[in-house]
């Protein structure tokens, strides 16, 4: 069974200081990682695919990393609007199946 | 687009009542998605249709949930009899396959308590 786990659970950051989120995984054969953010009240919004070791996405103030074992969101410079919950998801089977951990709640302070 | 979109966005019942919540996907996506998040597991998905086809209902936690798709653009979601344990929010999410999982795009999901 495929598991994602997401580290830590709640990220309080000053705006401008820049932080790291980790998703580790364990699968039975990666096919692609994605990040969400989910703001309060609403459903995830699609911010980047990893498809293999080495890859890397960015955007604005967003980069994610991919390794054999675990995904990095790298954020620089934070600003408040980046506040909300960053959550991660492997698909490893066939057809579109994928699995969420449980999230990053990142809150920037002003 | 105006996205997926869910019904009813909220919604308050008492353990025994019949639930239905409902989706429209997006125009043209051959994928939807019914999952359910709470605090203490996250988003955990509970059945997928391909083409109005249910694929994969292994997590419907069990025979109190039924989801259905007649046509490719509507679905629901139906709990019967609801207990306290299913207050969750419930997305809706679809996607166009092309071979790979592609990007999900989420409605705004459906807060259910059930009292």
């Amino acid at each position: 069974e495929d598991q994602v786990t997401q580290s830590p659970e709640a990220l309080r950051l000053q705006e401008g200081e820049s932080s790291s989120l980790n998703c580790s995984y364990t699968v039975s054969g990666l096919r692609g990682l994605f990040w969400y953010r989910q703001d309060p009240g609403k459903g995830p919004e699609f911010l980047f695919t990893l498809y293999s070791a080495g890859e890397e996405k960015e955007k604005e103030r967003l980069k994610a990393t991919l390794t054999k074992k675990e995904s990095f969101l790298h954020i620089t410079a934070p600003k408040p609007e980046d506040s909300a919950t960053y959550l991660c998801a492997v698909w490893s089977g066939g057809y579109q199946k994928v699995t969420f951990g449980t999230g990053t709640k990142l809150q920037v302070i002003p | 687009d105006a996205g997926v979109i869910q019904s009813p966005r909220h919604e308050v019942t008492e353990m025994g009542q019949e639930v239905t919540l409902r989706c429209k996907p997006i125009s043209g996506h051959d994928y939807l998605f019914w999952y359910r998040q709470t605090m203490m597991r996250g988003l955990e998905l509970l059945i997928y249709f391909n083409n109005n086809v249910p694929i994969d209902d292994s997590g419907m936690p069990e025979d109190r949930f039924s989801a259905k798709m007649p046509n490719a653009s509507f679905s629901t979601l139906k709990i019967q009899p609801s207990e306290p344990r299913d207050s969750a929010v419930y997305f809706c999410a679809s996607s166009f396959g092309r071979g790979g999982a592609e990007t999900q795009y989420f409605g705004p999901g459906t807060r259910l308590l059930v009292l």
